[in-house]
């Protein structure tokens, strides 16, 4: 069983629908991290999380420590949020050591 | 600020040719990293440095070196390519300070080995 599960693995959404992606982990972290990867493109940072909520724009994260499980939404999807999705753990006391996810492909149609 | 840089962003070699993937980054970060990404698989970490001349294995390290003699530079040596060294290949550089951890992604080398 990996360390990260992100669920669902694929994604298909039409323009302006909410998008929930989740991520559960198995170890005690100091944080997650939640990644973007546009099709053959690089990686980008969305956020770091170690307690709580953080929002961007039209992005919103969430953790909750306690049941080791972490949210990704994006409100009013567009296509251009078409990407991989990763979510990824700092374990504790690994310094900048990251465990991944295999990522949740979506798709948003117009 | 040019972020992570690598370099060559694609490149085929034959099995038993070595060569090496450079990387470099100019945010004066102590934390670099490779990882190798495979189709259905999570991103898997090679080997890491947490500063000049301190290097570790990561979870995939067999038939890979790396060398980190200055802040900026982080390069990831392939000493024998074989097929299964076929992949995606990210570098990647952080700046940890508590629970603060920002991880800056370079644009990836895409490896073929036949």
């Amino acid at each position: 069983k990996n360390e990260v599960e992100q669920s669902p693995q694929n994604l298909t959404a039409q323009e302006g629908e909410f998008i929930t992606i989740n991520c559960s982990y198995s170890v005690g972290i100091s944080a997650l991290h939640w990644l973007q990867q546009h099709p053959g493109g690089g990686i980008v940072s969305l956020f770091m999380l170690s307690s709580g909520k953080k929002k961007h724009g039209r992005l919103i994260a969430t953790i909750n420590i306690q049941e080791k499980h972490s949210s990704l939404h994006i409100t009013a999807s567009h296509p251009r949020d078409s990407a991989v999705y990763i979510c990824a753990v700092r374990p504790t006391g690994t310094a900048s050591k990251l465990t991944f996810g295999t990522g949740t492909r979506l798709q948003v149609t117009l | 600020n040019a972020g992570v840089t690598q370099t060559p962003k694609f490149q085929v070699l034959k099995t038993g040719q070595s060569m090496t993937l450079q990387c470099a980054q100019d945010m004066n970060h102590e934390y670099m990293s490779w990882y190798r990404q495979d189709p259905g698989m999570g991103l898997r970490l090679i080997h890491y440095s947490v500063g000049a001349g301190i290097t570790d294995q990561g979870e995939v390290p067999n038939g890979y070196n790396v060398s980190r003699s200055t802040t900026e530079d982080f390069p990831l040596r392939l000493l024998s390519a074989a097929p299964s060294q076929t992949s995606v290949y990210f570098c990647a550089s952080s700046y940890v300070a508590g629970y603060t951890d920002t991880q800056y992604f370079g644009p990836g080398t895409r490896l073929t080995v036949l």
